[in-house]
């Protein structure tokens, strides 16, 4: 799997947009784009994953740049509960492959 | 709600003692994973299990065994051979072969006594 690269903490102010920027640059052409968070002693939450197209849903927005080399996961309107360490990651679709899960981004949201 | 449940959620463990940790889903999913997370560290794979009566070894599998006797069914037993199992567990499923996501459970806190 694709290694990517997050900042390793970012701030935002609740209701303003948070935009988590990843870069994978050596990512393959089968290898999906996936974002997860985690809250404290809590298991990672999925929240959106994409391959080449931009996608949308309801808790989030991922662009994927069209070399596929970056991403950037967009938290329209954050709020406090978004406050999280989130994660970006390369994979494929091969049969029993874990989720390598880097440092990731620590986003604190605060009012 | 469909979903994924690991349970207990906290765990204590005596030296030279075996424990089970639990993990359930009804998500109709073929596949189903063991992590171990330690404090500021990423997740790391100890068993995978792609089909029922089927299970793979992951990059840390000593010390640990899995049982898939049935499909939403996949617990995780640390051995005494694990010297060092003070962690945060947690499970996962998904629909194997696909590029949908791993969803996880809540994850079980083991400590040792």
């Amino acid at each position: 799997d694709a290694k990517t690269t997050q900042p390793p903490s970012m701030d935002c102010a609740e209701g303003r947009a948070a935009n988590l920027p990843c870069n994978h640059s050596t990512i393959s052409g089968n290898e999906y784009v996936y974002w997860y968070r985690q809250i404290h002693s809590q298991g990672p939450q999925y929240i959106i994953h994409g391959l080449k197209n931009n996608e949308t849903n309801e808790m989030a927005s991922l662009i994927i740049t069209e070399d596929r080399k970056s991403s950037t996961l967009i938290l329209p309107h954050a709020t406090l509960r978004d406050t999280a360490v989130y994660y970006c990651i390369a994979k494929n679709n091969q049969a029993g492959t874990a989720l390598i899960f880097g440092k990731g981004t620590t986003l604190s949201v605060s009012s | 709600d469909g979903g994924i449940t690991q349970s207990p959620k906290y765990l204590f463990r005596k030296e030279g003692q075996n424990v089970t940790l639990s993990c359930e889903q009804n998500l109709n999913h073929d596949a189903m994973y063991w992590y171990r997370q330690d404090p500021g560290q990423g997740l790391r794979l100890i068993y995978y299990s792609q089909i029922v009566n089927d299970f793979q070894k992951g990059d840390i599998a000593e010390g640990y065994s899995v049982s898939r006797e049935k499909k939403e069914s996949f617990p995780l037993t640390v051995t005494s051979a694990q010297k060092n199992p003070t962690a945060f567990y947690l499970c996962a499923s998904t629909e194997e072969g696909s590029n949908q996501p791993q969803h996880f459970g809540d994850g079980t806190r083991l400590s040792i006594l």
